[in-house]
């Protein structure tokens, strides 16, 4: 059964400081690899897209990285904001066609003044 | 629309009336997913519809969930004799295939009283 498993569930941070998330993964054959966050009271949106051959995928503050032979991706964030206070979702896709996508449960992240 | 849409955006409800939540897809997104979000929760995968195959309704948590997707395009998602645990944030995404970016509506926030 495929499955995605993220950790912390929650996190709690101060402003300025950096955190990684983390995401193990068994979604085989893997496609591709989504993180997505979610504002509060809003569907989430994707931030990255990591596929097999990429390692590692920068957007601004928030850094990405893939290990496809361990099968685990981590979100890494530097100098916080308090805008970045959201779920984090990682997202797996399986190469067969039609496959459903299959989603974490979340890491809810909480960045303090 | 532009956007994935999804009504009504709140809903209160008695304990053991039905109620029926609509999701209305990007337009030509062939796959459709229903999710849902208690509070301080992750998502729970609920049911996913991909083109004109069988949904995959592994996901509902009881026999009172049900949904449906007419001519490949909206969504319905019913549940009936709602009980005060069914009280959750209920998100839809559409994505162009399996292996694409998930879009997410707003989502419906139902309450049972």
């Amino acid at each position: 059964k495929n499955q995605v498993e993220q950790s912390p569930q929650s996190l709690i941070i101060l402003e300025g400081k950096n955190c990684t998330l983390q995401c193990n993964y068994t979604v085989s054959p893997f496609s591709n690899l989504r993180w997505y966050k979610q504002d509060t009271g809003r569907g989430p949106v994707s931030l990255t897209i990591m596929t097999f051959s990429e390692n590692t995928k920068s957007n601004g503050r928030y850094t990405a990285t893939l290990d496809a032979d361990t099968k685990q991706s981590s979100l890494h964030i530097t100098a916080s904001q308090l805008s970045d206070s959201a779920s984090y979702i990682c997202v797996v896709s399986a190469q067969n066609a039609g496959n459903m996508l299959t989603f974490g449960g979340g890491t809810r992240l909480m960045v303090k003044p | 629309g532009a956007g994935v849409s999804q009504s009504p955006s709140n809903k209160v409800t008695e304990k053991g009336k039905d109620v029926e939540l609509r999701c209305d897809p990007i337009s030509g997104h062939t796959a459709l997913y229903w999710y849902r979000q208690s509070l301080g929760q992750g998502l729970e995968f609920l049911i996913y519809f991909q083109g004109n195959s069988a949904p995959d309704k592994s996901g509902l948590p009881s026999d009172r969930f049900s949904a449906e997707r007419t001519g490949g395009s909206v969504s319905t998602l019913t549940i009936q004799r709602t009980q005060q645990e069914d009280s959750a944030v209920y998100l839809c995404a559409s994505s162009l295939g399996g292996t694409t970016e998930a879009f997410f509506g707003q989502g419906t926030r139902l309450t049972v009283v």
